[in-house]
């Protein structure tokens, strides 16, 4: 079944430092998403990439989505204590007809020291 | 706004009970999964469903069955619960398709003792 590999586990920064979460799957995706989820907290849909080579900001945050179509990053510029949380990036995978499932990536922990 | 809602967020169950988990959302999703959370692992996927009565395994179903009885409703049974199974359970739904955004319930934290 697909995979999605995500690196690094965990991150630790000092506030104002960059961040970056890379995301890797073993197939090429249709697209990918991305969630956060604030410590105690639930998953919350970040943005999707489609097209290969898209890149796309959210105020500090960008994602960029692979040529191949096989890779994601998420960048976040001078980290705010806000910051802190789970990344996840998910791909869906198609299970035989229309039916996608969602499959996540496991995650990057973002703390960050005020 | 999107509404997917758990039946509760903390449950405590002893071994070899029956325990189910409600998830109800209120936006004609065709979609509905459900996760399990455990630290270091990230969210696996159990099992989802694409419409009423259909369902499809995901990574990690042994041990765990699903109803979908109305499209709005999405349950995760566990037929005997054990130890292992303690974790966090987040439900989700999505419209129907590929990479469409997938909304999450609170979460269930169940503890069997």
């Amino acid at each position: 079944g697909q995979q999605v590999m995500q690196i690094p586990q965990y991150q630790h920064v000092q506030e104002g430092e960059d961040f970056t979460t890379y995301c890797n799957s073993s197939t090429t995706l249709s697209n990918i998403q991305w969630y956060k989820q604030r410590p105690g907290g639930h998953p919350v849909f970040l943005i999707q990439l489609v097209k290969s080579g898209e890149v796309k900001k959210q105020k500090r945050l960008t994602f960029q989505f692979g040529e191949a179509k096989k890779n994601s990053s998420l960048h976040i510029t001078a980290t705010q204590t806000t910051d802190v949380g789970t990344y996840f990036c998910a791909g869906p995978w198609n299970s035989g007809g229309s039916n996608y499932k969602l499959t996540f990536g496991k995650g990057t922990l973002l703390t960050v020291n005020p | 706004d999107v509404k997917v809602t758990q039946s509760s967020r903390y449950l405590v169950k002893r071994t070899g009970e029956k325990v189910f988990l409600e998830c109800v959302q209120d936006m004609d999703h065709e979609n509905m999964f459900w996760y399990r959370q455990d630290p270091g692992l990230g969210l696996r996927l159990i099992y989802f469903s694409y419409d009423v009565k259909m369902k499809e395994k995901g990574d990690i179903p042994e041990g765990y069955s699903v109803s979908r009885e109305k499209k709005e409703r999405f349950s995760l049974i566990l037929e005997s619960a054990s130890t292992n199974q303690t974790s966090m359970y987040l439900c989700a739904s999505s419209l129907a398709g590929y990479g469409t955004e997938a909304f999450f319930g609170q979460g269930t934290r169940l503890t069997v003792v």
